[in-house]
């Protein structure tokens, strides 16, 4: 079965600052990959979706994350933060695994920009 | 579109009481997932309707919790009776079958005192 693992629950970071959020998930043959951002009291929002094509994803509010398939990984990037970044961050994955796209979520990062 | 719909939002109640969260899905979207938000056990998917048919309920946590989609636009999850340890925000996604997008509602709080 899919796992996911994001490697950092928290993040601290300045606004304007770049950041990079990461993701690393189990092995399979193909996948479908997601990240979703749930900004307090509220339910998750697409950002961006790497089905194929290009291995470089860009997505909502000018995050931008890239799937490495020799690494597993699927990390979110965005190169300047604004404090209105601040909210949880969910990585996902999709395999047709029983039959249907099945997402596994990670653990979740909170994404915390300082003034 | 006003996106999937949930109620109530918050919803407070006792040990042993029923408890009945509803989900309206995105006109013609075909399938439905219920899902729980949980500090220790992060998102975790319940269960998962298509054509409103229970396809995997695996995620079930027990007799307690059952959900029904009697059509495309109205699902229910029900806990009967509730305990303590079904606090958590529940939420709904809904998605065209072909699609690999969800669309998620905006979650229901449940307080089980």
């Amino acid at each position: 079965a899919q796992s996911v693992t994001q490697l950092d629950s928290q993040v601290p970071v300045f606004e304007e600052a770049p950041v990079e959020l990461r993701c690393n998930y189990s092995s399979s043959v193909s996948v479908y990959l997601f990240w979703y951002v749930q900004y307090p009291n509220q339910g998750l929002q697409l950002l961006l979706k790497y089905l194929s094509g290009s291995t470089l994803v860009k997505g909502i509010n000018g995050f931008e994350a890239e799937f490495n398939k020799s690494q597993t990984s699927f990390h979110l990037r965005k190169p300047s933060v604004h404090i209105s970044d601040t909210a949880e961050y969910f990585c996902a994955v999709s395999d047709l695994d029983g039959g249907y796209n099945k997402l596994i979520f990670g653990a979740g990062t909170r994404l915390a920009v300082h003034p | 579109d006003a996106g999937v719909i949930q109620s109530p939002r918050h919803e407070v109640t006792e040990m042993g009481q029923e408890v009945t969260l509803r989900c309206k899905p995105i006109s013609g979207h075909n399938s439905l997932f219920w899902y729980r938000q949980t500090m220790m056990r992060g998102l975790e998917l319940l269960i998962y309707f298509n054509n409103n048919v229970p396809i995997d309920d695996s995620g079930m946590p027990e007799d307690r919790f059952s959900a029904k989609m009697p059509n495309a636009s109205f699902s229910t999850l029900k806990i009967q009776p509730s305990e303590p340890r079904d606090s958590a925000v529940y939420f709904c996604a809904s998605t065209l079958e072909t699609a690999n997008e969800q669309f998620f509602g905006p979650g229901t709080r449940l307080t089980v005192l």
